[in-house]
C-alpha cells in the first residue's frame, strides 16, 4: 500500500498568514492527489483533485502542486472559515490511502 | 449538485451485522463509482470499499475484505454495505461519497455520515 505522510500534525496561524501543508507519498504518484477540508462533526469535502484543480466554489486563495511523490497545499490570506483539518488522498492505486491529518488552529 | 444520504448506522455486538444505506438523488447515479470511507472516533480517514456504476467491479480494504460487501441498486438510487463479523475496531462514522470511476479519481460529494458501533 502506498503510504502519505503529511506534515505538519498540526499548525497555529493568524487570519491573513500564509500556510504551507505538505504530502508525501512513499512511492511515486504521479498527479493523483486530492485534498479535503473536515470541520467538526462534519463530512469532508473536496478542496482541490489531481494536485492543482480546484473543486467548484474553492476560493482561489486555496493552491495545490507537487508532482511524484511530494505535494503542496497552500493557503493564502487565511480566514477565519479555513480553520479545520486537511487531508490529502492518492488515487494512484488501490486501496486509497489519506494522509494523518493537520489539524490547522487559530493563534 | 448531487446530494447523498446515508442511514443504518446503530449500536451493535461484536460479531453482529449490519447493513449501511446511501440514498443519492442524481438522477444518473449509475453512471457513477461509489465509495465507503469510515472515520474511527478522533481519528483519520480509512477508504473502505469501492463500487463501479454498474455494479461489476468492486475493491475493499484488507481490514474489511471478507466481511464487507458493497452492493448497489441503480433503479432505486442506492448504495449498500453489508457488515458482518463486527470488531470493536469498526467502530466509525461511515461516510458515502461518490467518484468519477473506481481509480484514478476523487471523492465528491460527501454525505453526511452514519455512526456505527460496535460494542457488547
Amino acid at each position: 500500500d502506498i503510504q502519505m505522510t503529511q506534515s505538519p500534525s498540526s499548525l497555529s496561524a493568524s487570519v491573513g498568514d500564509r500556510v504551507t501543508i505538505t504530502c508525501r507519498a512513499s512511492e511515486s504518484i504521479s498527479n493523483y492527489l486530492n485534498w479535503y477540508q473536515q470541520k467538526p462533526g462534519k463530512a469532508p469535502h473536496l478542496l482541490i483533485s489531481t494536485t492543482t484543480t480546484l473543486h467548484t466554489g474553492v476560493p482561489s486563495r486555496f493552491s495545490g502542486s507537487g508532482l511524484g511523490t511530494d505535494f503542496t497545499l497552500t493557503i493564502t490570506d487565511l480566514q477565519p472559515d479555513d480553520f479545520a483539518t486537511y487531508f490529502c488522498q492518492q488515487s494512484f492505486s488501490k486501496p486509497d490511502t489519506f494522509g494523518q491529518g493537520t489539524r490547522l488552529e487559530i493563534k | 449538485e448531487e446530494q447523498l444520504l446515508e442511514s443504518g448506522g446503530t449500536l451493535v455486538r461484536p460479531g453482529g451485522s449490519l447493513r449501511l444505506s446511501c440514498a443519492a438523488s442524481r438522477f444518473t447515479f449509475s453512471s457513477y463509482a461509489m465509495n465507503w470511507v469510515r472515520q474511527a472516533p478522533g481519528k483519520g480517514l480509512e477508504w473502505v470499499s469501492t463500487i463501479s456504476g454498474s455494479g461489476t467491479t468492486t475493491y475493499y480494504a484488507d481490514s474489511v475484505k471478507g466481511r464487507f460487501t458493497i452492493s448497489r441498486d441503480n433503479p432505486k438510487k442506492t448504495l449498500y454495505l453489508q457488515m458482518n463479523s463486527l470488531r470493536a475496531e469498526d467502530t466509525a462514522v461511515y461516510y458515502c461519497a461518490q467518484s468519477v470511476a473506481v481509480a484514478g479519481s476523487w471523492f465528491d460529494p460527501w454525505g453526511q455520515g452514519t455512526l456505527v458501533t460496535v460494542s457488547s
